[in-house]
């Protein structure tokens, strides 16, 4: 199946930092969203961006599909951005183009 | 419009009951997907449904899951006499279409089984 990989793992910044999270995949595909999942676990949609930029806030999101990886970036981070960015592919292909392959995330930790 | 309604948002179940977990879509969405979070893991693919059909359940455990999305009403995920390894993170999304429209998650229904 396709391979999604996220990095880094962990990133741990000071208020007001900004932070880019990269997510490579192996396969084409019609599909890329990404998520937050904040410390009481809720999942919260970020962006469906499957190629292009988007911006929302102080947050945005760049894919290439062309070359399988998609950035996502905060400015002025916050506290409130902590908690886990997980990266989602759909592949495409014949008959189940609706599974959603997620990455293992990254942890992010923003401190006062 | 309001997104994807899960609920409960926990439940606590002792071993050998069965845990009923809910999802309403977001309004005009037909199609509904269940997802679970292990411990220390991402998201896994359990089940797609459309209004009444079961499209795909190639994710889901062979005993003791079923899920069913009615003509009227939420998509419910059971699982009949629980185990602690059912405790986990069960989540359910909704799409317009197969996928090309993107999926809204909704928050999420944490499984504890003591």
């Amino acid at each position: 199946g396709i391979q999604v990989e996220q990095s880094p793992p962990d990133l741990i910044l000071q208020e007001g930092a900004n932070s880019t999270l990269r997510c490579n995949f192996s396969d084409s595909v019609n599909n890329l969203q990404w998520f937050h999942q904040n410390p009481w676990g809720q999942l919260i949609n970020l962006f469906y961006i499957p190629s292009g930029t988007k911006q929302n806030g102080r947050l945005s999101a760049t894919t290439v599909a062309t070359e399988r990886y998609s950035l996502l970036y905060i400015s002025s981070s916050q506290t409130t951005d902590s908690g886990v960015y997980f990266c989602a592919v759909e592949r495409i292909s014949g008959g189940s183009n609706y599974k959603l392959t997620f990455g293992k995330g990254t942890l992010l930790t923003v401190n006062p | 419009n309001a997104g994807v309604m899960q609920n409960p948002r926990h439940l606590v179940r002792r071993r050998g009951q069965e845990a009923r977990l809910r999802c309403s879509p977001v309004k005009g969405h037909s199609h509904v997907y269940w997802y679970r979070q292990l411990p220390e893991e991402g998201l896994k693919f359990m089940v797609y449904l459309q209004k009444e059909n079961i499209i795909d359940e190639s994710g889901m455990p062979k005993e003791r899951f079923s899920a069913e999305f009615p003509k009227e009403g939420p998509s419910i995920l059971r699982i009949q006499q629980v185990v602690r390894g059912d405790s986990a993170a069960y989540f359910c999304a909704s799409s317009k279409g197969q996928g090309k429209y993107g999926y809204t998650f909704g928050s999420g229904t944490r499984l504890t089984v003591v």
